[in-house]
C-alpha cells in the first residue's frame, strides 16, 4: 500500500504555544487529506478534509481558528494548533487519498501531542 | 444513538481461537465498508475492504456485510498473540469519502 508519514511522532509544548505538524504522501500524489483526533480508548474522529488547493472543510465543533490547516501540495498538508492547551493533548492522525491509490484513505502513524 | 456501534471489549482469547468482531450501524447510505488494525500508538492499518453486501476473505480474515441488518462482522481464525491490536470498523457513504469509526475493539491474544 501507500506510505503517510507524519512529523514529529511525538511533541511536548508549553500551554499557550503553537504546534505544526506534517503530513506526506511519500508516493503518490493526495488530491485529499483528512485529520483525525484519538483521545485514550477512544475512536478516530474526523476533525477536518482537505483538497489540495483550496481551504478545509472542518466537521461540527472543531474551531477553524484553533486548528489550521492547510493542503499546499499534492503530497504534503500541516495542521497547526494555535495557542494549545492542555485539553488539546491527544493523538493527531492524519490520513491521504488519491486516484492513484483507488480513493483509499492510507494513515499516517500519528503524532502524540501533550502539552503542559 | 452513534451512527457506528461497536463494543470496546477487552476481549481476550487464547492461542488459536476464532475471533468474531462486530459493528453495528443506523446509516443506511453506508456503501463501504472496512476493518483497520491498531497497535498502540500507532496509526490504523487496513485489513480489509468491502463494498456493499457479501463475504470477503484474506488469509485468516473474513469481512462479512449485512446491509440489510446493518451489520458487519470481522472472522479471525488461527488467532495469534502478534493479533492483539485495537480492532476498529470504519464505513462511507462514497469512495474515497469521510470515514465514520466505532469505537474499536481491544483484542488479546494470549500463548
Amino acid at each position: 500500500g501507500a506510505v503517510v508519514s507524519q512529523h514529529p511522532s511525538r511533541v511536548i509544548c508549553k500551554s499557550g504555544t503553537s504546534v505544526k505538524i506534517e503530513c506526506r504522501s511519500l508516493d503518490f500524489q493526495a488530491t485529499t487529506m483528512f485529520w483525525y483526533r484519538q483521545f485514550p480508548k477512544q475512536s478516530l474522529m474526523l476533525m477536518a478534509t482537505s483538497n489540495e488547493g483550496s481551504k478545509a472543510t472542518y466537521e461540527q465543533g472543531v474551531e477553524k481558528d484553533k486548528f489550521l490547516i492547510n493542503h499546499a501540495s499534492l503530497t504534503l498538508s500541516t495542521l497547526t494548533v494555535t495557542s494549545a492547551h492542555p485539553e488539546d493533548s491527544s493523538f493527531y492522525i492524519c490520513s491521504a487519498s488519491g486516484l492513484a491509490a483507488d480513493n483509499e484513505q492510507f494513515f499516517g502513524p500519528g503524532t502524540r501531542l501533550t502539552v503542559l | 444513538q452513534k451512527e457506528v456501534e461497536q463494543d470496546p471489549g477487552p476481549l481476550s482469547v487464547p492461542e488459536g481461537a476464532i475471533v468474531s468482531l462486530n459493528c453495528t450501524y443506523s446509516n443506511s447510505a453506508f456503501q463501504y465498508f472496512m476493518w483497520y488494525r491498531q497497535y498502540s500508538r500507532k496509526g490504523p492499518e487496513l485489513l480489509m475492504y468491502t463494498y456493499s453486501s457479501g463475504n470477503k476473505e484474506d488469509g485468516r480474515f473474513t469481512a462479512q456485510v449485512d446491509k440489510s441488518s446493518k451489520y458487519i462482522s470481522l472472522f479471525i481464525r488461527d488467532s495469534q498473540p502478534s493479533d492483539s491490536a485495537t480492532y476498529l470498523c470504519a464505513m462511507s457513504s462514497s469512495q474515497g469519502g469521510k470515514l465514520i469509526f466505532g469505537q474499536g475493539t481491544e483484542l488479546s491474544v494470549k500463548p
